[in-house]
């Protein structure tokens, strides 16, 4: 059974750097067949993707175009991790913010970090 | 126009059925789609229900009763899914989701009130 552990802070500071990690259990983040996303979910803005990491003989990554100028999503294969860095926030990047697996959708949810950007 | 497009709210009673939509953008075809489904409740992450592209190509979430089924209306141009034997547990916000122009993209969500 896959699981995602996500930590990192709750409160990051306008024009700072908001950081999340996502520990898996189950699978493997550089297998062959899944990719690793990252998704937050405001009042004002829903469920907003906001990209992914994924091993097809080499990495690739995908962003959304809203966060693209501000986004990396990185896999840590010796921690069997990836992580979420979102560069020179603002309070519309509060969010709660999930990781998440996609297998044939995306099909396993991490518990969700509360990240609001305030001073 | 959203690229998704869901009822902001639903009422059904116990044990009756309940049908969710989600609309495509009139420039997309949901016949060239799979359409994930999630249920969410307060509080909690989104949980997967269910894909479903064709009765031939579908994947139903672990665990997930048989009673959650998908489906797609051509002519709405719409992805259906449809949940029989409502239980009040069943009341939850629900979503739609498709892969996009390189990108996951998500419906605003119908809630479900079982009353």
């Amino acid at each position: 059974q896959v699981q995602l552990q996500q930590s990192g802070p709750g409160l990051v500071k306008p024009s700072q750097t908001l950081s999340l990690t996502c520990a898996i259990s189950g699978d493997s983040v550089s297998g062959n067949s899944a990719a690793w996303n990252w998704i937050r979910q405001s009042p004002s803005r829903g469920l907003e993707w906001l990209g992914r990491t994924y091993y097809r003989s080499k990495w690739y990554n995908d962003y959304a175009i809203s966060v693209k100028s501000r986004i990396t999503i990185t896999p840590d294969t010796s921690k069997n991790q990836f992580s979420l860095q979102l560069n020179s926030v603002t309070p519309e990047d509060t969010a709660v913010y999930y990781c998440a697996r996609e297998g044939y959708g995306i099909d396993v949810w991490g518990q969700g970090t509360t990240v609001t950007v305030s001073s | 126009q959203a690229v998704l497009t869901q009822p902001s709210s639903l009422s059904a009673s116990p044990g009756a059925s309940a049908s969710l939509t989600c609309t495509l953008r009139s420039d997309i075809n949901v016949g060239n789609y799979g359409i994930n489904w999630y249920q969410q409740k307060p509080g909690s992450p989104p949980q997967f229900l269910l894909r479903y592209r064709s009765d031939s190509n579908k994947q139903q979430g672990s665990g997930v009763p048989s009673r959650f089924s998908g489906s797609k209306d051509a002519s709405a141009n719409a992805g259906i899914l449809l949940i029989s034997g409502l239980q009040s547990e069943d009341e939850a916000d629900y979503y739609c989701m498709i892969w996009h122009s390189s990108a996951w993209v998500f419906g605003g969500g119908t809630k479900l009130t079982v009353l």
